[in-house]
């Protein structure tokens, strides 16, 4: 089993639409949680970290569900420019960092 | 000023070559790391230093060789390169091992 796991997509969504994506992770002990975005030939950026109790930033919302172990992140009125893979990252209590293999979401006009 | 920094940006060689990719990085952050994304474009850590000590090391070929000379600059030497090696290379760095991770702009590797 992958220590991250997400749904590679492509989510293909209308301008405007509210999409969200899981990712599940293997560790228990993990401590943090980020989600990532890629654009296509470039390098990863950090979207927002993901709290216990959730956290908003503009139109998107993460959570984390520990006793099930995933986290979420839901875009509202999504925009053409939210066009990416968006990676699940999770920390943990060992330092290290692991990349989920990336959900890729396409926004159609 | 650029944060993370890698070059060369691409590079494109003949099986069995010897290459290095160089990083440095100006935010006085504290930890470094090696990550490689395949075709698939699946992102798996090779190594992470903090302090110029090695903290990650996954199970990377050994010809695969990565070097800390200050806490500024990890760089990475590949000896004897392989048709799979072919990937873009990215070198991040964080302050302590579980922070916001700042990425360069990646070294695509293109082995012939």
């Amino acid at each position: 089993r992958k220590e991250v796991e997400q749904d590679p997509g492509p989510f293909n969504v209308p301008e405007g639409a509210t999409v969200a994506f899981n990712c599940t992770y293997s560790n228990s002990a993990s401590q943090s949680f980020f989600w990532y975005r890629q654009d296509c030939r470039k390098e990863p950026k950090l979207l927002m970290s993901v709290y216990s109790s959730g956290n908003e930033d503009g139109r998107f919302t993460a959570q984390l569900n520990r006793a099930s172990q995933y986290i979420s992140l839901l875009i509202r009125d999504s925009k053409l420019s939210d066009s990416a893979t968006y990676l699940c990252v999770v920390a943990n209590s060992a330092s290290k960092i692991i990349f989920g293999s990336g959900t890729r979401l396409s926004i159609r006009p | 000023d650029t944060a993370v920094s890698q070059t060369p940006k691409y590079l494109v060689t003949q099986m069995g070559n010897d290459k290095s990719i160089k990083c440095e990085q100006n935010l006085g952050h504290d930890t470094m790391y090696w990550y490689k994304q395949d075709s698939k474009k699946f992102l798996k850590i090779m190594f992470s230093y903090n302090n110029k000590e090695l903290i990650i090391n996954e199970t990377v070929p050994n010809r695969f060789s990565p070097k800390s000379p200050d806490k500024a600059h990890l760089n990475l030497h590949i000896n004897s390169l392989e048709l799979g090696d072919s990937a873009v290379y990215f070198c991040a760095s964080s302050q302590g091992a579980a922070g916001e991770l700042f990425f360069g702009e990646g070294s695509r590797l293109t082995v012939l």
